[in-house]
């Protein structure tokens, strides 16, 4: 059962690189997220896509954009890297039900440092 | 707006102690609450969810959380800590009743267990 698959892993850009992180889920899940992790600020919201098609801006989605390929896959641009965006990425999803307390599904992250 | 509140960033106890990790939400909504744990580089996994059916909430390694209405709280419990509960723990709440809300995340308690 593989959930929900992020790569790469690891990857360290220098200032002003692009990147794209990548995200699939198996699950047939709606929704997906991406959300940042910094210490001692828990996780927050970039991004996030209610269902396939569709895309809204999170918390913090200043200097970042998305892509919902598909139901299945959901990727992360980093147009121009910046110091500031080192942090662990994590992709999520989870089905969409209302009223009922469906989790989010989390990615193992992605560690990303800008030099 | 939504949010929750952990109170202590580092909690240490003792192997076979008790573990209580605190967690307090504001909500204009009955609330959708989550506890998931978080080993080193890896991902977030589901602890429990809260559900209108029960205050007392089970869920996996032995935990569990007291949906607390009177006091906005929905805090962790353990009866026995043990060494492989070293983690950092994150409460989380959903924004609103529609299925696919978006989480709040709190800042996250690293718990330590000492031999």
């Amino acid at each position: 059962n593989a959930g929900v698959t992020q790569t790469p892993k690891f990857q360290v850009l220098k200032t002003g690189q692009s990147m794209t992180l990548q995200c699939a889920q198996d699950m047939n899940h709606n929704s997906m997220y991406w959300y940042r992790q910094d210490p001692g600020m828990g996780l927050r919201l970039i991004y996030y896509s209610a269902s396939e098609g569709t895309t809204d801006k999170g918390e913090v989605p200043n200097g970042y954009n998305v892509s919902r390929l598909n139901k299945r896959e959901f990727s992360l641009r980093l147009e121009s890297a910046a110091p500031s965006q080192t942090s662990v990425y994590f992709c999520a999803s989870s089905e969409v039900q209302l009223y009922s307390n469906q989790p989010q599904h989390f990615g193992d992250g992605t560690r990303l440092s800008i030099l | 707006a939504q949010s929750v509140t952990q109170l202590g960033s580092h909690v240490s106890v003792s192997e076979g102690a008790l573990v209580l990790l605190r967690c307090n939400y504001s909500s204009s909504v009955p609330p959708y609450l989550f506890w998931y744990v978080q080993y080193p580089n890896q991902g977030l996994q589901l602890l429990l969810k809260y559900t209108s059916a029960a205050t007392l909430v089970k869920g996996i390694n032995g935990f569990e959380a007291e949906f607390k209405k009177s006091e906005t709280s929905f805090h962790l419990t353990k009866p026995s800590a043990h060494m492989s509960d070293a983690a950092e723990y994150f409460c989380a709440v959903r924004r609103s009743n529609f299925g696919n809300e978006k989480l709040t995340f709190g800042t996250g308690t690293r718990l330590t267990i000492i031999p």
